[in-house]
């Protein structure tokens, strides 16, 4: 059964700062993986998706890496803003229905 | 990518009553939707799956009686929630998809169970 970690549970950076979440799930036979954004009380916000034949996606100042074969993928924000400030979900999609991380909940203080 | 409507966005209900959502792909004909809970400060967890003229398949721990899922056309899907509780309170999220493709989701249900 595929599980998907995501470390850290939380994180508080200071404005401008450079930050990587990471996520790893158990079984590598996956289809993709994305990455969302979920604001309170919304519900989600893709950001990112890596087909499985992928290395990496970049979108603005997110940039997403996926090694398959060590079921593992970060997600690296540049120069963080207090908009950044959610919760990042992982998801992994194979011969299941997307997986979700418990996610990383993000702080960028002003 | 493409639009996945779901409504309403949010409900509340009395105990004991049931409660209809439904979830609709907006332009483009799915063959799978996928239903999930999410719990304040939780993580999304599947609950059921169905594929669209066939019965859903429900995951462990989910009562498939009630928890009433149809999908009786390629662009719709509703989610029954029966005699609620106020355990059921919770934010429910539809994704449809294609096979092996990516899931779009709906911006999602709260429901509220007095």
């Amino acid at each position: 059964k595929q599980e998907v970690t995501q470390i850290p549970a939380a994180l508080s950076v200071p404005e401008g700062e450079n930050l990587v979440l990471n996520c790893s799930f158990t079984d590598s036979a996956i289809y993709n993986l994305q990455w969302f954004r979920q604001d309170p009380g919304k519900g989600l916000t893709s950001l990112l998706l890596i087909q499985s034949s992928q290395r990496e996606q970049t979108s603005g100042r997110l940039n997403a890496s996926l090694d398959k074969s060590s079921g593992r993928s970060t997600l690296y924000i540049a120069a963080s803003q207090p908009g950044d400030s959610a919760t990042y979900l992982c998801a992994v999609r194979g011969n299941t229905p997307l997986v979700f991380g418990k996610g990383t909940r993000l702080s960028v203080i002003a | 990518g493409a639009v996945v409507s779901q409504h309403p966005s949010w409900v509340i209900c009395k105990s004991g009553t049931s409660v209809k959502i439904e979830c609709r792909s907006l332009d483009f004909q799915a063959t799978t939707m996928f239903w999930y809970r999410q719990f304040p400060k939780q993580s999304l967890m599947l609950m059921a799956t169905s594929n669209e003229g066939s019965k859903a398949t429900y995951e462990q721990g989910v009562e498939k009686d009630k928890f009433l899922i149809n999908h009786a056309s390629l662009t719709l899907s509703t989610l029954t929630v029966t005699s609620a509780h106020p355990e059921d309170s919770s934010f429910y999220i539809c994704s449809a998809s294609l096979p092996a493709a990516e899931q779009y989701f709906g911006p999602g249900t709260r429901l509220t169970v007095t």
